[in-house]
């Protein structure tokens, strides 16, 4: 069973589209996270949940906005897509001892 | 400042001998976490091995062992008898201990680690 899974783990589009990648976490934990990992594999943070509550925004344009509908759940939604946000997504949940899981990574191409 | 130094971009190692990845950190809180995490060239971040700042041993798991220096603030991590399947990028990442930041993990820009047969 994985334990934090993404989907889509591809994902090509075109500029100004939306686009939604899910992730969903099987460890019980009630922390996730979303980071963007960018071409030089520099590992950013963007948002996290704890319980359904967002508590850490990382200066991230609004056109991002994350969802979280219970807390085995984190989705990230991307309006109006620009050539900028082409990375790889990685998804996260937390222990209570603090190490992160990270889900196998959504690469976002847009064209 | 950064957080977390990670000085060596790209590194060689050759079969069975051991390497050390550097991994400094900044920090003032007196509790906080020291993780490093492999990334093979398929993508997934893999968890190696974790540190917390009032742990006295150095972490080890198995092939794996994390040389902590407080005072230098440095947190390497050092494999031993290198594997081909051990070339990857490896990130050194920090968690700090208060409020907020205790929820936020701080990431190294990665060391690329080659195995030579």
């Amino acid at each position: 069973d994985t334990a934090v899974s993404q989907t889509p783990k591809y994902l090509v589009t075109q500029m100004g589209n939306d686009k939604s990648i899910k992730c969903e976490q099987n460890l019980g934990h009630d922390t996730m996270y979303w980071y963007k990992q960018d071409s030089k594999k520099f590992l950013k943070i963007m948002f996290s949940y704890n319980n359904k509550e967002l508590i850490i925004n990382e200066t991230v344009p609004n056109r991002f906005s994350p969802k979280s509908p219970d807390k085995a759940h984190l989705n990230l939604h991307i309006n109006s897509l620009e050539l900028g946000d082409s990375a790889v997504y990685f998804c996260a949940s937390r222990t209570e001892t603090g190490e992160l899981f990270f889900g196998e990574g959504s690469r976002l191409t847009v064209l | 400042a950064q957080k977390i130094t990670q000085t060596q971009p790209g590194m060689f190692v050759q079969e069975k001998e051991a390497v050390t990845l550097d991994c400094t950190y900044d920090t003032s809180d007196q509790s906080y976490g020291l993780f490093w995490y492999k990334q093979p060239s398929s993508g997934e971040m893999i968890f190696l091995i974790y540190q917390g700042s009032y742990d006295e041993q150095n972490a080890t798991e198995g092939r794996y062992s994390l040389n902590f220096q407080k005072a230098r603030k440095s947190a390497n991590l050092v494999i031993s008898a290198s594997q081909l399947g051990d070339s990857a990028m490896y990130f050194c990442a920090m968690r700090e201990g208060r409020g907020d930041n205790f929820n936020k993990f701080y990431f190294g820009s990665g060391t690329k680690l080659n195995v030579k047969p």
